[in-house]
């Protein structure tokens, strides 16, 4: 089982629309985690952190379930420029820090 | 602003040549990483430094050797290149805790 999973998607989604990805992290011992995103062909860019609390930035929400070991990412009102892949990172911090990233989720947002 | 610098950016090999991947970080971050990107398989850690003078082995090491030359650059070497190496090679830093990794460019490698 790897260590992070994602549903690859493609998620087609219409413009306008909400849209939810969930990613789950089989370390139950994972410390921090993150959303990047991926343009095409791009390095990944950090989209946000994922607090216990949950957090909101704009149209992002990102959640974490510690119980159940996975996070979500939540965008409102999507924008054509939201298409991207949308990759889950964790890390595990015990003196050397190393991020795990899951292998991505493809959104398109359609006209 | 530089960030993370990677050189070179397209890199074509013939099976059997070497080659070194280049990265250098003008942050003063502690950790490095070298990561490669094939469809459908993520972003699996090849080799990671979390200071000068440590390397250690990610998912996928087998044929590739890395250098902490100082603080600021960690090189990634191919010894005797492989077509199952062709792929587009992330390197990335951060600084100690929870904080953000900054990507370089990408290094587009493609072995024939």
């Amino acid at each position: 089982r790897k260590e992070v999973e994602q549903d690859p998607g493609p998620f087609n989604v219409p413009e306008g629309a909400t849209v939810a990805f969930n990613c789950t992290y089989s370390n139950s011992a994972s410390q921090s985690f993150f959303w990047y995103r991926q343009d095409c062909r791009k390095e990944p860019k950090l989209l946000m952190s994922v607090y216990s609390s949950g957090n909101e930035d704009g149209r992002f929400t990102a959640q974490l379930n510690r119980a159940s070991q996975y996070i979500s990412l939540l965008i409102r009102d999507s924008k054509l420029s939201d298409s991207a892949t949308y990759l889950c990172v964790v890390t595990y911090n015990f003196g050397n820090e190393k991020l795990t990233f899951g292998t991505g989720t493809r959104l398109t947002i359609i006209p | 602003n530089a960030g993370v610098t990677q050189t070179p950016k397209f890199q074509v090999l013939k099976t059997g040549q070497s080659m070194t991947l280049q990265c250098a970080q003008d942050m003063n971050h502690n950790s490095m990483y070298w990561y490669r990107q094939d469809p459908g398989m993520g972003l699996r850690l090849i080799y990671y430094s979390a200071s000068e003078g440590t390397t250690d082995k990610g998912e996928v090491p087998n044929g590739y050797n890395v250098s902490r030359l100082n603080k600021r650059e960690f090189s990634l070497r191919l010894e005797s290149a492989a077509p199952s190496q062709t792929s587009v090679y992330f390197c990335a830093s951060s600084a100690p805790g929870w904080t953000e990794a900054f990507f370089g460019q990408g290094t587009r490698l493609t072995v024939v």
